[in-house]
């Protein structure tokens, strides 16, 4: 157990619907990660909030936000679904600002099926 | 065009064989390289490397850097049932948008009884 909580674990919806995924770090860790993971595309980085406060942006759509409330658990909003927006979401948390030269802990993912 | 790449993409292996899981990359300003193992869900932590030549062990897993030559390797020795999963490199580019990591798409191996 990573200390790393995602729920749900799994989330079956319809195109065009908003869902809302969420994340509680580990204790203590002040960032939070999001990624998401499909099968042709391996992980990819979407978004990173540290202590409340967007860090890092990478691949995530306009339909998707994301934000850090001040006791630190996280939450993924997705819009407007698509069909390819079926893919497993991880959160991954991590104590600094810069993962560099520091492991992520990963939750086990919310798997998002949109039909 | 991906940063990370692994190869082979699938290996199937008998338990007690050996196997080497290779990581080439290309990016701006290397931090550090990371292997994760991926069985059902969460990706788990296996090693940080972060310099050439330098060995990082944990029973019978190992892996090794090359900088020069921008690889990584991962071995496996004396392979069991429960090391079948995905095996996920990723590098920590300097140069890159904070907070980025560079996933490879991973190597399925499977490690038949």
């Amino acid at each position: 157990d990573s200390g790393v909580t995602q729920t749900p674990k799994h989330l079956i919806t319809a195109t065009g619907q908003r869902v809302t995924l969420r994340c509680s770090p580990r204790s203590g860790d002040l960032s939070v990660y999001w990624y998401q993971q499909s099968l042709d595309q391996g992980l990819q980085f979407l978004i990173q909030y540290y202590n409340g406060e967007e860090r890092a942006k990478g691949n995530i759509l306009e339909r998707f936000s994301a934000q850090q409330f001040p006791d630190l658990h996280s939450e993924l909003n997705l819009s407007s679904l698509e069909l390819g927006d079926s893919a497993l979401y991880f959160c991954a948390s991590s104590a600094k600002a810069r993962v560099g030269g520091e492991k992520l802990f990963f939750g086990s993912g919310t798997q998002l099926s949109v039909l | 065009e991906d940063k990370v790449v692994q190869s082979p993409l699938s290996l199937v292996v008998h338990e007690g064989d050996t196997v080497t899981l290779n990581c080439s990359y290309e990016v701006t300003n290397f931090r550090s390289l990371l292997w994760y193992k991926q069985e059902k869900k969460a990706p788990t932590f296996l090693f940080m490397l972060t310099s050439s030549g330098i060995e990082k062990k944990s029973g019978r897993l190992s892996s090794i850097l090359d900088k020069k030559e921008l690889f990584s390797i991962l071995n496996i020795t004396a392979t069991q049932t429960g090391d079948s999963a995905v095996y996920l490199c990723a590098v920590d580019d300097r140069g890159s948008t904070l907070g980025r990591l560079y996933f490879g798409r991973g190597t399925q191996l499977t490690v038949w009884p």
